[in-house]
């Protein structure tokens, strides 16, 4: 089975700049959540989408927005990009039926601003 | 004070070694707690997931939860350098509460 896939792998972005990222869940999962992890440091928790309502928001400026389709895939939006939003952005899908669904994560998209 | 803290690192042991990652965290809510492994370039992979105090035990991996101290351990046997990788803890409170909270990550190398 197919895990969750995230595209693209790597991306370059300069200051200003706009990005889109995608994820598509495991199949059967309803829920994503996205994170962002910096260099040396654990994933922090940008949003939860279930059922395409968003069901969570962790402490993210206004310029990070998401969304998620009716195939359970999502986007996940970065506008007016800053040096500081360097970073390895995850996907992670789960069942989502319950609030204590294990997390599975993707590969990632590697996102530099320069 | 971060909910979560976590011994950076980096810890290195031989081949074979028993290996113990530890984190402690500050939240009371936390009622379920996780450990990933995560290699260079890749994303976190769910190797143990656990519901309040106790012990969990999968093949070479043993989870251990200690609320009342706020403590969190893996303990890895016959370490194998396949093994080497970042281990990440993390936690989240449930009832309503979606947000899995990580630390920092330990990174880990089993020399052969």
């Amino acid at each position: 089975d197919a895990g969750v896939t995230q595209s693209p792998t790597h991306l370059i972005k300069t200051r200003g700049q706009h990005v889109t990222l995608r994820c598509s869940p495991i199949s059967g999962h309803k829920s994503v959540s996205w994170y962002q992890q910096v260099l040396g440091q654990g994933p922090q928790f940008i949003f939860q989408y279930y059922e395409k309502e968003e069901r969570g928001r962790g402490n993210f400026p206004d310029r990070f927005s998401a969304r998620q389709f009716p195939n359970y895939s999502s986007e996940l939006n970065v506008n007016a990009l800053l040096l500081g939003d360097s970073a390895l952005y995850l996907c992670a899908s789960s069942l989502g039926d319950r609030d204590n669904s294990p997390l599975h994560f993707g590969n990632g998209t590697r996102l530099t601003v320069t | 004070q971060k909910e979560v803290e976590q011994d950076p690192g980096p810890l290195s042991v031989p081949e074979g070694a028993i290996v113990s990652l530890n984190c402690t965290y500050s939240n009371s809510a936390f009622q379920y707690f996780m450990w990933y492994r995560q290699y260079s370039r890749k994303g976190p992979e769910l190797l143990m997931y656990t519901y309040s105090s106790g012990n969990k035990e999968d093949g070479r991996f043993t989870a251990q939860v200690d609320k009342s101290s706020k403590y969190i351990s893996l303990f890895i046997r016959d370490s194998q350098p396949s093994d080497s990788a970042t281990y990440l803890c993390a936690a989240l409170a449930g009832a309503g509460s979606y947000q899995l909270t990580f630390g920092k990550g330990t990174k880990l190398s089993v020399i052969p």
